[in-house]
């Protein structure tokens, strides 16, 4: 158990569009979900944390108008990088986990490369 | 919150026990310890978690010092697929979401 499903799994696009990034928990219910994001050589930073139904708590240097996180539902939670730069192309990843004392357990990422 | 350090790099061969360090002298006493790793381009792979008891797993076992200030992880034989990054990391106190901090992990090289 503990499926973490993040689609899609790579996206390539212009400049100036707005991304959209699904994260669901296959098997169980999660009450928080995180958001990283990991450049190349480098270790995963948390961008975000969101509990259902609540606002995300955005980590400090992180734009939450340009990192729009939806935690809608106890299985699926949403990051939109709006207006994308070719700064923002990264590798991002999701996890989600069943209660605060329980593992986190992380999608396959995606990869987002911005032309 | 926590702060782990752990070894850049380590090599193994094919066969034999990876034991992989990590000091989390700053933990306090409420906060798991969590092993994860990564293969390129994947999100990370949940391995082990533990509190004060030595743990085990179909993975790996994690040995935990008394004084919770440095851990173990053992894969006990180990392969040539276990070639990874391996993160040691914990649940941050004091905040009600129990975050992780990933530092830069260990990476493990097994060879044939």
């Amino acid at each position: 158990g503990a499926v973490v499903s993040q689609h899609p799994s790579w996206v390539i696009c212009k400049s100036g569009t707005s991304v959209k990034i699904e994260c669901r928990s296959l098997d169980f219910q999660a009450t928080t979900m995180f958001w990283y994001r990991q450049f190349p050589k480098q270790s995963l930073m948390l961008m975000a944390t969101s509990n259902e139904g609540s606002k995300a708590t955005y980590e400090q240097g992180v734009e939450k108008d340009k990192f729009l996180i939806n935690h809608a539902s106890l299985t699926l939670s949403t990051l939109t990088v709006t207006s994308a730069h070719p700064e923002d192309s990264s590798f991002y990843i999701c996890s989600a986990r069943r209660t605060s004392q329980q593992p986190q357990h992380f999608g396959d990422g995606t990869r987002l490369s911005i032309l | 919150d926590a702060k782990t350090t752990q070894p850049p790099s380590m090599d193994c061969a094919e066969g034999r026990a990876a034991n992989l360090p990590c000091n989390h002298s700053t933990i306090s006493g409420n906060e798991y310890v969590y092993w994860y790793r990564q293969i390129h381009s994947q999100g990370p792979q949940y391995i082990i978690h533990g509190l004060k008891n030595n743990e085990t797993n179909e993975m790996a076992s994690l040995i935990i010092t008394e004084d919770r200030k440095s851990s173990t992880l053992i894969l006990p034989h180990a392969t040539l697929r276990d070639t990874a990054v391996y993160y040691c990391t914990s649940n941050a106190g004091g905040t009600s979401y129990g975050k992780l901090t990933f530092g830069q992990g260990t990476i493990l090289t097994v060879h044939p």
